[in-house]
């Protein structure tokens, strides 16, 4: 079975523009999460989806929006990008929530010039 | 809010010694316990879990247990090799399917 996979892997943007990073969960899995992993803050929570519908959100911005399709393939936005959103952000998918795991892509680094 | 602390590296290891990295959370209700390890230029991967008190998670030789009465669910191996070199998060998941992870333990292990 394919594991999650992420799309590009590696990006270079420029301040104020915007960026669309993708993700493919792993078949059968519903439930997509979006992390940002960055040396100074760790990994921070970003936000899940299942079914299409946000089902949970952590704190960032507006700027960071994202969404899910029908086949459960995930896309992440980011908007008049910062310096400060050079990351790497990882995707992880599961099969539902509770105490299903999540299994991590090997994430797309952004570096925002 | 919920939070995890683990101990800050880098530790640096010989081969064959133990290993132990601390970590304790905090958080409202029960929730599960991970370590997830990750190698350079890869994404994270779950090394083990616990999802109640005095659960034990084993694997690859690596162990921890889950104590409710201290908040923590250490890592513990007996004997490492150098393949074990790379950075180990401890995490918690309380309510709904988010991850609340430690700032992470960079393991080097000498030959």
């Amino acid at each position: 079975k394919a594991g999650v996979t992420q799309t590009p892997r590696y990006l270079i943007k420029t301040r104020g523009q915007q960026v669309t990073l993708s993700c493919s969960p792993i078949s059968g899995h519903r439930s997509v999460s979006w992390y940002q992993q960055t040396p100074g803050q760790g990994l921070q929570f970003l936000f899940e989806y299942f079914s299409e519908t946000q089902r949970n959100k952590g704190n960032f911005p507006g700027r960071f929006s994202g969404r899910q399709f029908s086949n459960s393939r995930s896309e992440m936005n980011v908007s008049t990008l910062e310096l400060g959103d050079s990351a790497l952000y990882l995707c992880a998918s599961s099969l539902s929530g509770g105490n299903y795991e999540q299994y991590f892509g090997p994430g797309t680094r952004l570096t925002v010039t | 809010g919920d939070s995890v602390t683990q101990m800050e590296g880098p530790v640096t290891l010989s081969e064959e010694a133990f290993l132990t990295i601390n970590c304790t959370y905090t958080a409202t209700g029960y929730p599960s316990l991970f370590w997830y390890v990750q190698y350079p230029g890869e994404g994270l991967q779950l090394l083990l879990k616990a999802t109640k008190a005095d659960d034990k998670g084993s694997n690859k030789g690596f162990e921890a247990t889950y104590r409710k009465e201290t908040t923590s669910f250490h890592l513990e191996k007996g004997s490492v090799q150098v393949s074990d070199s790379a950075v180990y998060f401890c995490a918690l998941k309380a309510a709904g399917n988010k991850l609340t992870f430690g700032g992470g333990t960079r393991v080097l292990v000498k030959p």
